[in-house]
């Protein structure tokens, strides 16, 4: 399998601009995570999925953020407008059955700057 | 509600030295423990994991032993390599139910030096 994937690795953009970012989960996988990662405050669960459907966003910063998963290979993390403090790393991360339960498997990130 | 405190860093060693970073927690019930390793440019991933008391994970001569009595997980490894600087962390999955969420610490960047 070729593992959770994200898209861009690398997205520079000017504050007020919408931003997308993108996961493909490992297949079969049915529950999917968003995080954000910064140096001042670590590692954030942002929001998460279960066959689709949003569990808990409590972590989603403020409306400016919104997360969908249309389908189960699929699920964007949009902002917008973007600012200058929601430059972070994002990941995407996947996991699945019963017997791997907690098991968490990351992408390699989007690294988004907002000037 | 759960939560897990691993020690400060940064840790800087020279290679062969032995590592170890604490970890503790705090959970309701019998949570499954992890540690995860995040190299330079990379994502999260899984180094080892635990799920019940008195278990012992171990991988690329990392261990870690989940002991009930302490809250604890310590990650240890005997002698250390270049190749492990890395930022390493500890967390916590919620036992039974459908929660699939995990806690995380707030990493542990290690340097190794030659």
């Amino acid at each position: 399998d070729a593992g959770v994937i994200q898209s861009p690795r690398h997205e520079v953009t000017e504050m007020g601009q919408e931003v997308t970012l993108r996961c493909k989960p490992i297949s079969g996988h049915d529950y999917l995570f968003w995080y954000r990662q910064t140096m001042m405050r670590g590692l954030e669960l942002l929001i998460y999925f279960n066959n689709n459907v949003p569990i808990d966003d409590s972590g989603m910063p403020e409306d400016r953020f919104s997360a969908k998963m249309p389908n189960a290979s699929f699920s964007t993390l949009k902002i917008q407008p973007s600012e200058p403090r929601d430059s972070a790393v994002y990941f995407c991360a996947s996991s699945g059955t019963v017997l791997a339960k907690n098991i968490q498997y990351f992408g390699a990130g989007t690294r988004l700057s907002v000037l | 509600g759960n939560s897990v405190t691993q020690m400060e860093g940064p840790v800087t060693l020279s290679e062969e030295a032995f590592l170890t970073i604490n970890c503790t927690y705090t959970a309701t019930g019998y949570p499954s423990l992890f540690w995860y390793v995040q190299y330079p440019g990379e994502g999260l991933q899984l180094l080892l994991k635990a799920t019940k008391a008195d278990d012992k994970g171990s991988n690329k001569g990392f261990e870690a032993t989940y002991r009930k009595e302490t809250t604890s997980f310590h990650l240890e490894k005997g002698s250390v390599q270049v190749s492990d600087s890395a930022v390493y962390f500890c967390a916590l999955g919620a036992s039974g139910g459908s929660n699939y969420k995990l806690t995380f610490g707030k990493g542990t960047l290690l340097t190794v030096n030659p």
